[in-house]
């Protein structure tokens, strides 16, 4: 059974730096790999997708890596700013299954 | 203006009641997806439909009813039946195609039982 951890859980840095959000996953027979953001009280906004074929996808300051071989994804956000602060998700579409798998999220605060 | 869309945006019942959750979607995606989400939890898939006319449960559909009788619409109906309802409830649409599988989600209804 596929399982999907985020660490940390919670993560609180200055404006202005590079951060890693890690997202980890035990089956590595995926299709593709996708990070979300969310804000209190809202809905998921997806910030990038990943196929399996792939090594990694970019988005402005954003940029996720994928080793499908040891089960690891990273999303990193360059140049930090306060409205980076949200919730991120990942969420994986495995071979075994037709849906996807989320993790707990990454909850991100990025203060002036 | 394309995307997603879940009404009410708040929608409180009382005990006993059945309450239906309204999602719409003009993207044209064929799959459309019921998830809940709790405080320090992760997202709980309830019920999910790939085509129309028909629908699969998902991990927690106890309590919980749905129907797929347009592609645009996915209504999720709380019964009586659902022990614990308050939650914030998302919908989501997506493409599938040869396995891969991308979604994107509405704004949410957060469901209060008084």
């Amino acid at each position: 059974k596929q399982e999907v951890t985020q660490i940390p859980a919670a993560l609180s840095v200055p404006e202005g730096e590079n951060l890693v959000l890690n997202c980890s996953f035990t089956d590595s027979a995926i299709y593709n790999l996708q990070w979300f953001r969310q804000d209190p009280g809202k809905g998921l906004t997806s910030l990038l997708l990943i196929q399996s074929s792939q090594r990694e996808q970019t988005s402005g300051r954003l940029n996720a890596s994928l080793d499908k071989s040891s089960g690891r994804s990273t999303l990193y956000i360059a140049a930090s700013q306060p409205g980076d602060s949200a919730t991120y998700l990942c969420a994986v579409n495995g071979v075994s299954t037709d849906k996807l798998i989320f993790g707990t999220g990454t909850r991100l605060q990025v203060f002036p | 203006d394309g995307g997603i869309t879940q009404s009410p945006k708040y929608l409180f019942r009382k005990e006993g009641q059945n309450v239906t959750l309204s999602c719409e979607q003009n993207l044209n995606h064929d799959a459309m997806y019921w998830y809940r989400q709790d405080p320090g939890q992760g997202l709980r898939l309830i019920y999910y439909s790939q085509i129309v006319n028909d629908f699969q449960k998902g991990d927690i559909a106890e309590g919980y009813s749905v129907s797929r009788e347009k592609k645009e619409s996915f209504p999720l109906t709380v019964t009586s039946a659902q022990k614990n309802p308050t939650a914030f409830y998302l919908c989501a649409s997506g493409m599938i195609a040869g396995g891969y599988n991308e979604q994107f989600f509405g704004p949410g209804t957060r469901l209060t039982v008084l």
